[in-house]
């Protein structure tokens, strides 16, 4: 089956600092999706790609479908204490309407 | 109510209990998601309901059993669980055009 690689596992950052963090298939993906999960609760929704080399931001949050379709990066600028949580990349292939979940990136702000 | 809901968000349990975990959408969508999130693992996909339609992971034991009497109400029944199924359980819905998975706040679930 499908499988996405999400790097780094874990990042422990200083606030103020911007952020990158990346997923990686082995196959073409259709769609990319990035969440964000805090402690307890569901992943929520950040940004949603559709098309290869599109890059679209929301706020400081920034990430781009990868010309390839293999990959996918998101960008935290100026990081914040609450952007503390467990980002999640996901992804559609060519194979049914089933999303692949990257391991998640735990990410860690000191004030 | 907006969104996905589930209930209810803690359940402890007894490995000779059965007990149901509920799920409800309120946005209009046609599919929805059980998943099973482990420490330090992917998300699980277990069971997809889409128009009607059950997709099962077959690698999900029998000891789960899903229900799904209409597009906006979603249950997950458990019954001789394993210490080893405790975990958050996540619930999702979409609408069927859209990739796009909106999720609820999950169950912990701790069997004993």
């Amino acid at each position: 089956g499908q499988q996405l690689n999400q790097s780094p596992q874990s990042m422990f950052i200083q606030e103020g600092e911007d952020v990158s963090m990346n997923c990686t298939s082995s196959s073409i993906f259709n769609t990319w999706l990035w969440y964000k999960q805090d402690p307890g609760e569901g992943p929520v929704l950040l940004i949603a790609l559709y098309k290869a080399g599109e890059l679209t931001s929301n706020g400081r949050l920034t990430a781009q479908f990868g010309i390839t379709r293999k990959d996918s990066f998101l960008n935290i600028s100026a990081s914040i204490p609450s952007d503390v949580g467990i980002y999640f990349c996901a992804g559609r292939g060519n194979a049914g309407n089933m999303l692949t979940f990257g391991g998640g990136t735990r990410l860690m702000v000191k004030p | 109510e907006t969104g996905v809901t589930q209930t209810p968000r803690h359940l402890v349990m007894g490995m000779t209990n059965k007990k149901s975990l509920k799920c409800e959408q309120h946005l209009g969508h046609n599919a929805m998601y059980w998943y099973k999130q482990s420490a330090k693992k992917p998300l699980e996909l277990m069971f997809v309901y889409s128009l009607e339609e059950r997709v099962e992971n077959n690698s999900v034991p029998s000891r789960f059993s899903p229900e799904c009497p209409n597009s906006s109400h979603l249950f997950l029944h458990l019954h001789t669980l394993q210490p080893e199924d405790s975990a958050l359980y996540l619930c999702a819905s979409r609408q069927g055009y859209t990739d796009t998975q909106y999720f609820g706040p999950g169950t912990r679930l701790t069997v004993l």
